[in-house]
């Protein structure tokens, strides 16, 4: 159970196209889902926080208009890189959260979408 | 500042030995602490999960522990097999802070040579 998964799991786009990647809890209803981007060699760096019908809350300094979130059911959420860079060039990763309760606040995570911006 | 360490960027051990991986935070008051492993190129798959008040958990070949007056986490694998490389994440997780927020060390790439 818990399974998480991700689409594309690799992209290559033209500098100023958009990208967007989706996230989608398979045997589970997501309450919360969590967007991360990892560089090479570098922990884990959360983007934003979604709640299925509500707005994002960003971590400081990633831009909402760059990188846009959806979370429109309780079973997918998208993040959609506008006019994407080269300096977009990573690795994104989502998970997702339940509603359960007791133990922490585990995550269970996506297998991550390689994005190569040219 | 609030910082989150694991000791090691790399870790190189034989076959069959115990690995022991350290995790150390400061200025952070968690009421988890979660062990994940995650292979080149994929996402993160949780572990364990020790609380604050549990000083050690198992599972299979799995070890955790967790002192708070020592704000450390120690993570053992026993008997470890070269499928056990991979990259090895502590994650805080903070009471009080916004809801589902883990903090992430930078991980421990674990080798384990036949």
């Amino acid at each position: 159970g818990a399974v998480v998964s991700q689409h594309p799991s690799r992209v290559i786009c033209k500098s100023g196209t958009s990208v967007k990647i989706e996230c989608r809890s398979l045997d589970f209803q997501a309450t919360t889902m969590f967007w991360y981007r990892q560089f090479p060699k570098q922990s884990l760096m959360l983007m934003a926080t979604s709640n299925e019908g509500s707005k994002a809350t960003y971590e400081q300094g990633v831009e909402k208009d760059k990188f846009l979130i959806n979370h429109a059911s309780l079973t997918l959420s998208t993040l959609t890189v506008t006019s994407a860079h080269p300096e977009d060039s990573s690795f994104y990763i989502c998970s997702a959260r339940g509603p359960w309760v007791g133990e922490g606040k585990t995550q269970y995570f996506g297998p991550g979408t390689r994005l190569l911006v040219l | 500042s609030q910082k989150i360490e694991q000791n090691s960027e790399a870790l190189n051990i034989q076959e069959g030995k115990t690995a022991t991986l350290t995790c150390n935070y400061t200025n952070y008051s968690p009421a988890y602490l979660q062990w994940y492993r995650q292979d080149p190129g994929r996402g993160p798959v949780f572990l364990l999960l020790i609380r604050e008040n549990e000083k050690e958990k198992r599972k299979e070949r799995l070890k955790v522990t967790f002192d708070t007056t020592l704000k450390q986490s120690l993570f053992h694998i026993t008997a470890s097999q070269p499928a056990d490389s991979a990259t090895y994440l502590c994650a805080l997780d903070i009471l009080g802070g916004s809801q589902g927020n883990l903090i992430f060390g930078k991980g421990t790439k674990l080798s384990v040579k036949p």
